[in-house]
């Protein structure tokens, strides 16, 4: 099956600071990528859905200046959590759609982001 | 709006016995997909199988064995003679018609002991 690839796989940052979180489709084209939040223990939560080369769509009560969203080619989509704070920690997942829409969604491994 | 309930927040037994995971979902669509997804320790999340509305027929992998039933509008899971490696949490999943989004349960823990 089609690949889809995080990175980084984990990371730590000190308070204040931006982290960026990569998604790419390794081997198929994604016009449409999604990115979701999960908390421990608890379910997947969508945060915002991003389409190559126009502005995503975040969902309620998701802080667009907060998690910035750029989708500037058809296989890569990233995440930038800007001024990180300890309350952001969490398991970031995206996951792609290929671009034939033959309605397969694929998932990269998870990004953890811990915020001292 | 779509919902999807997994009541059985854990569940624990012991190797080689038989586990039933619940899945009840809400939709107003007469189109939709419904998913299965395995998350071990390590994160990732893992297909295991997708149904549409339309094909009600139970599905049978290896060990693992699906029952679809519109009317009562649920999609359980069914792992046969349970091994220590199945432990995970168990998403079950639904996406209505244009494969938008996936709205997830909020999970099932299965804890399987030696």
């Amino acid at each position: 099956g089609a690949v889809v690839s995080q990175h980084p796989s984990w990371v730590i940052c000190k308070s204040g600071t931006s982290v960026k979180i990569e998604c790419r489709s390794l081997d198929f084209q994604a016009t449409t990528m999604f990115w979701y939040r999960q908390f421990p223990k608890q379910s997947l939560m969508l945060m915002a859905t991003s389409n190559e080369g126009s502005k995503a769509t975040y969902e309620q009560g998701v802080e667009k200046d907060k998690f910035l969203i750029n989708h500037a080619s058809l296989t890569l989509s990233t995440l930038t959590v800007t001024s990180a704070h300890p309350e952001d920690s969490s398991f970031y997942i995206c996951s792609a759609r290929e671009r034939r829409n033959t309605g397969e969604l694929f998932f990269g491994e998870g990004s953890r982001l811990t915020v001292l | 709006a779509q919902k999807v309930t997994q009541a059985q927040t854990e569940i624990s037994v012991v190797e080689k016995e038989d586990v039933t995971l619940d899945c009840v979902y809400e939709t107003r669509d007469t189109t939709y997909y419904l998913f299965w997804y395995k998350q071990p320790p390590s994160g990732e999340l893992v297909f295991l199988i997708r149904r549409n509305s339309f094909d009600e027929q139970n599905e049978i992998s290896g060990r693992y064995s699906w029952n679809f039933q519109k009317s009562t509008s649920s999609f359980n899971f069914t792992i046969t003679a349970s091994q220590v490696v199945d432990s995970a949490v168990y998403f079950c999943a639904l996406s209505e018609a244009g494969y938008s989004t996936l709205t997830f349960g909020k999970g099932t823990m299965l804890l399987v002991s030696p």
